[in-house]
């Protein structure tokens, strides 16, 4: 089977940088998704790693590490607005069902 | 036009009831997918459909039936639920059912079975 590891909450102030990590297990994976859910509102995409590396998008960079089996967001400068669940995604083995991680959220405090 | 929406936005109905739930796009996504959210969980895949054909159902009851009249529409109806069934239903879309694709989701049918 396939599961997606990350921690359930994060704390850090406004300004701050905060990283959240997302380990997997799987046999054939092909990338790492994000995507960012406020309370009360629908999953929107943040980013995609197919390949090893870092992605920058904004505030936002997301890493990944095939090797490892690891991947991270990164959120730099955090306003109170990033308050919010943070999923990591991911293909399952063989085919193209899109796996959550269990989320995790992040309250950004003044 | 980057735009899922789907209607309606709450839904009560009793365990009788036969209600449907709709999903619209209209940026040319050939992939359209039903998930079920509980609070405080990750979304869980429901349906998968792929050129109006479905294409995964993830062992889902026959009391939700998936529909695709068209490239565009999407619809989940819903008969003789039960109360574990309430949650937030979310329609999502990608251009094509392929590893990485960014899904776009619509802000979802909060359900609630009396």
């Amino acid at each position: 089977g396939q599961s997606l590891e990350q921690p359930s909450e994060v704390t850090a102030v406004e300004g701050a940088i905060v990283q959240i990590n997302c380990t997997y297990q799987t046999s054939g994976f092909y990338g790492l998704s994000w995507y960012q859910q406020h309370d009360g509102g629908a999953p929107t995409f943040l980013s995609y790693n197919a390949l090893d590396g870092l992605e920058e998008t904004g505030r936002f960079s997301s890493f990944l590490s095939r090797s490892d089996s690891y991947g991270y967001l990164l959120l730099q400068e955090l306003q109170m607005k990033d308050s919010a669940s943070y999923f990591c995604a991911g293909p399952n083995t063989g085919g193209f069902k899109t796996i959550f991680g269990a989320g995790t959220r992040l309250f950004v405090k003044a | 036009d980057t735009e899922v929406t789907q209607t309606p936005k709450h839904l009560v109905m009793g365990m009788t009831n036969k209600k449907s739930l709709k999903c619209e796009q209209h940026m040319g996504h050939r992939a359209m997918y039903w998930y079920k959210q509980k609070a405080k969980k990750p979304p869980e895949l429901m349906f998968v459909y792929s050129y109006e054909k479905l294409s995964i159902n993830e062992s889902v009851p026959s009391r939700f039936s998936p529909e695709c009249p068209n490239s565009s529409l999407l619809n989940l109806h819903l008969h003789a639920l039960q109360p574990e069934d309430s949650a937030l239903y979310l329609c999502a879309s990608s251009q094509v059912w392929d590893q990485g694709e960014t899904q776009y989701f619509g802000p979802g049918t909060r359900l609630l079975v009396l």
